[in-house]
């Protein structure tokens, strides 16, 4: 069966510094993985996905990340962090099939100070 | 924007009562999906529905558990006799009628506390 580790649970970082939040997956087919962002009260964002080709996908909000088969991870990756950018990562892979269901991570809480 | 929308935004109910939750998926979408997340844990698939019919269910969606796509907007999830372990956050999610894994799109969920 597909999981996802995402090994922080918090992460703080100040205004204006790079981000790297980590997603390990574990799934014996090609993997379709993705990245949401839920902020206080809201719902699940999609931030990027990846289905194929180019490892390094860009997203939303001037987010990116790679995909690295060799090391089963996909993390996410943001140049400067913005005091918006606080909120819930949680990654994702998709599984193949009619259902094409998600299986989630236990999600990073990002915290920005300023 | 098209978007997955959710009523209530909170349910509170008893213990042994039975709760309704709604979705309205976004429109040109024909999969759907339910997810809940207990407070401090993962996000966890319940169910997905397609064709008016239930796709796969998880072990988590036992006997009482239902969906139900009443009318051509409307996806609704109901719990029959809640109990103190089903307090959650119910997410539902609508995907495009496209082959192979694609994005889902998720409303801002219903917090459901059971007393």
């Amino acid at each position: 069966a597909q999981s996802v580790t995402q090994p922080d649970i918090h992460i703080t970082v100040s205004e204006g510094a790079s981000l790297e939040l980590r997603c390990n997956y574990s799934y014996g087919a090609t993997p379709y993985l993705f990245w949401y962002v839920q902020s206080p009260g809201q719902g699940l964002q999609l931030l990027l996905k990846y289905f194929s080709g180019d490892t390094l996908v860009q997203g939303i909000k001037g987010f990116e990340a790679e995909f690295k088969r060799s090391q089963s991870s996909f993390n996410l990756r943001k140049p400067s962090v913005h005091w918006s950018d606080a909120a819930e990562y949680f990654c994702a892979v998709g599984v193949t099939g009619t259902a094409s269901k998600l299986t989630f991570g236990t999600g990073t809480r990002l915290q920005v100070t300023l | 924007e098209p978007e997955v929308t959710q009523t209530p935004s909170h349910q509170v109910t008893q213990m042994g009562q039975e709760v309704i939750l709604r979705c309205v998926p976004i429109s040109n979408h024909l999969y759907f999906y339910w997810y809940r997340q207990i407070l401090g844990q993962k996000v966890e698939f319940l169910v997905s529905f397609y064709n008016n019919e239930i796709s796969e269910k998880s072990e988590i969606f036992d006997d009482q558990f239902s969906v139900e796509r009443p009318d051509g907007s409307n996806f609704t999830l109901k719990i029959r006799s809640t109990k103190l372990e089903d307090s959650a956050m119910y997410f539902c999610a609508s995907r495009q009628p496209l082959a192979g894994v694609t994005e889902q799109y998720f409303g801002p969920g219903t917090r459901l506390t059971v007393t």
